[in-house]
């Protein structure tokens, strides 16, 4: 069974800081995505990471996949109260279904 | 509507009652997978349909629970007998093909009492 372990669990900052969430696995995922999931609604995909060492950028998330393509790291620069929610990673074994990590709650506090 | 729709949004049901949940793929959307996420858990894989068919059903928990998906579009979760730990935000998703980026629906929370 492929597991994705999620650190920190739960996160509460200030606005203005930076903060960093790790997804680990001891399998390797064709690619890797992170989702933001906000109380009762689904988890909405913010980017996929496919090759080893890949560093992408949305506005001021950064998100990087390992070397081996077994972990990421998703930073965010500068949280604001709007990035507050449920960051889920999730790896794509390469048969079009999805293992989730437990997520890492954010609370980004005014 | 433009994304995936479920329904209902809330069900509350007791120990033993059959349940059928609802999912309305984006139009034209060949893939839909169901999901179920447990509080404080991150969802998790039950049935993905390409098509009409169950392309992998290795998700789901035990025969009390069953999918189908006759005309390609609609999906339906039924479930059996319903159990207290059955209770769960039941996630839907669709997608254009294999492998392309899925899009959620709002889920269905399911208590069951």
């Amino acid at each position: 069974t492929q597991l994705l372990e999620q650190s920190p669990q739960f996160l509460s900052i200030q606005e203005g800081e930076n903060l960093t969430v790790y997804c680990n696995s001891s399998s390797v995922f064709s690619s890797l995505q992170w989702y933001r999931q906000e109380p009762g609604e689904g988890p909405v995909l913010l980017v996929t990471v496919v090759t080893g060492g890949e560093v992408k950028k949305l506005k001021r998330l950064t998100f990087q996949f390992g070397d081996a393509r077994k972990d990421s790291s998703l930073h965010i620069t500068a949280a604001q109260p709007g990035d507050t929610g449920l960051y889920l990673c999730a790896g794509d074994s390469g048969y079009s279904t999805l293992t989730f990590g437990k997520g890492t709650m954010l609370l980004v506090s005014p | 509507g433009a994304g995936v729709s479920q329904t209902p949004s809330n069900k509350v049901t007791e120990k033993g009652k059959y349940v059928e949940l609802r999912c309305d793929p984006i139009s034209g959307h060949t893939a839909l997978y169901w999901y179920r996420q447990s509080l404080g858990q991150g969802p998790e894989f039950l049935i993905y349909f390409q098509g009409t068919g169950a392309a992998d059903d290795s998700g789901l928990p035990n025969d009390r629970f069953f999918a189908v998906r006759p005309e390609g579009s609609v999906s339906t979760l039924k479930i059996q007998r319903t159990e207290r730990g059955d209770s769960a935000v039941y996630l839907c998703a669709s997608s254009a093909d294999t492998n392309t980026e899925a899009f959620f629906g709002q889920g269905t929370r399911l208590t069951v009492v």
